[in-house]
């Protein structure tokens, strides 16, 4: 079976500029997660997509930040403009359904650098 | 709103010893889910163990098994005879309902040959 894959793995950018993060889940899963790993931190979920509804935005900057899932498939998150603070690991995750009892699976990240 | 503390930020053990980490958590829920995952240096992030709040038997997976003591809200891991590759950041979850997951700030752990 397939894991959560994501693009790009690494991605360097300047101050201000945009920059856009692509996620494919692992097929099947319902649920598709977008988390921000600062340094020295555990994972932050910024949104949370159920299908391509969404569930939780609440910590979701959105002002410069933007997410969606079309077709209920594929994710991409988009960060416009970039701040040095925004320089972080992006994790993506699926899971079948919803709560405790449906594992989380992550993908490998993308570390983003602002400069 | 949860929180989860990991109150050690590093831990390194021989290998073939056994090492504790520990975890406390806040909440005013009653059941609720449990978590500790892996991060490997490669940075992939997998699931060790879980525990259901309303289950009193402590979660065992193979050399991993939690002391859970929900009136203390803790919830340490216990990882028996440790392996080289279990050189990882480690970190406690908390999960009530369809809410978010709560992670802890982590644990480096190093095995040491």
């Amino acid at each position: 079976e397939a894991g959560v894959a994501q693009s790009p793995r690494y991605k360097i950018i300047e101050k201000r500029q945009s920059v856009a993060f692509w996620c494919n889940p692992i097929s099947g899963h319902a649920t598709l997660y977008w988390y921000q790993q600062i340094l020295g931190q555990g994972p932050k979920l910024l949104i949370q997509f159920q299908n391509n509804g969404v569930v939780d935005d609440s910590q979701l900057p959105k002002d410069r930040f933007s997410a969606e899932r079309l077709k209920g498939v594929d994710s991409t998150l988009k960060i416009q403009p970039a701040k040095l603070e925004d320089s972080a690991v992006y994790l993506c995750a699926s899971s079948y359904g919803t709560g405790g009892p449906y594992e989380q699976y992550f993908g490998p990240g993308t570390r983003l650098t602002v400069t | 709103a949860q929180t989860v503390t990991q109150s050690q930020p590093e831990m390194s053990v021989q290998e073939a010893e056994t090492v504790t980490l520990s975890c406390t958590y806040d909440t005013s829920e009653n059941n609720y889910y449990l978590f500790w995952y892996k991060q490997p240096p490669s940075r992939q992030m997998i699931l060790v163990i879980r525990q259901e709040a309303y289950k009193q038997q402590n979660a065992t997976e193979n050399r991993f098994s939690v002391n859970f003591q929900k009136a203390a809200k803790s919830f340490s891991l216990k990882i028996s005879d440790s392996q080289l590759g279990d050189t990882a950041m480690y970190f406690c979850a908390f999960l009530f309902g369809n809410e978010k997951l709560t992670f802890g700030t982590g644990t480096r752990l190093t095995i040491i040959p």
